[in-house]
């Protein structure tokens, strides 16, 4: 079946602006990660998704970070007054179940640079 | 800071050696994954061992895990080109409920023909 899709593969905004990025898990996988990845910090958790409500924000680095998930499915990482730290690859996954146990599958990310 | 820390950062070997990387970890772990990413982008899940499992094998990757030593290896036995890429170990905290994964730096393997 499909895996997990993101869009836009890549964007080029400007500092200042802001962004939408999307993730459609794999069909039936209730649990939704995303993470980030950039060459001072490495892979970073972001925010964990079980449903469509988020128990475990922990990893948003600041106020400007927000995310959402509708209908148990597709999620939406918003960024607001993009900073040029803000440029990484931003990856999604999605698990079985409570995700817990369970291999995560990836996205191929899309990756973002504020110029 | 990370929870894991791979050893070594960079590794280049020839087609048919074998490649081991390390991972050792801070904190109690519920399991520790390892993943495979090439070109940057997509990580491909690879092996999941539990911290009540001492080793697992699939295909030709063997994991095992040492709790008391807090660290874990991948081999990797008769690699190929194709085995060219990053990997990182990635654990989950036995504190976790949620299941997100806390990355090593990686280890870039390169195989060269």
């Amino acid at each position: 079946g499909a895996g997990v899709s993101q869009s836009p593969s890549n964007k080029v905004t400007e500092k200042g602006k802001d962004v939408e990025l999307r993730c459609d898990p794999i069909s039936g996988h209730t649990a939704l990660y995303w993470y980030r990845q950039s060459l001072g910090q490495g892979l970073e958790f972001l925010i964990y998704f079980q449903g469509n409500s988020a128990p475990d924000k922990s990893g948003l680095p600041s106020d400007r970070f927000s995310a959402e998930r509708t209908g148990g499915s597709v999620s939406t990482l918003t960024i607001q007054r993009t900073q040029q730290e803000d440029s990484a690859v931003y990856l999604c996954a999605s698990s079985f179940g409570t995700g817990r146990s369970y291999e995560q599958y990836f996205g191929p990310g899309t990756r973002l640079t504020v110029t | 800071s990370q929870q894991g820390e791979e050893d070594p950062q960079a590794l280049s070997i020839q087609e048919g050696e074998n490649a081991t990387m390390n991972c050792s970890y801070k904190t109690s772990i519920n399991n520790l994954q390892w993943y495979r990413q090439n070109s940057g982008r997509g990580l491909v899940h690879l092996i999941l061992i539990r911290s009540n499992e001492r080793e697992k094998h699939s295909g030709r990757l063997r994991v095992t895990l040492d709790t008391s030593k807090k660290s874990s290896s991948l081999l990797i036995t008769a690699s190929r080109a194709a085995d060219t890429a990053s990997y990182f170990c990635a654990t989950v905290l036995t504190t976790d409920s949620w299941g997100k994964l806390q990355f090593g730096a990686g280890t870039q393997v390169v195989v060269t023909p």
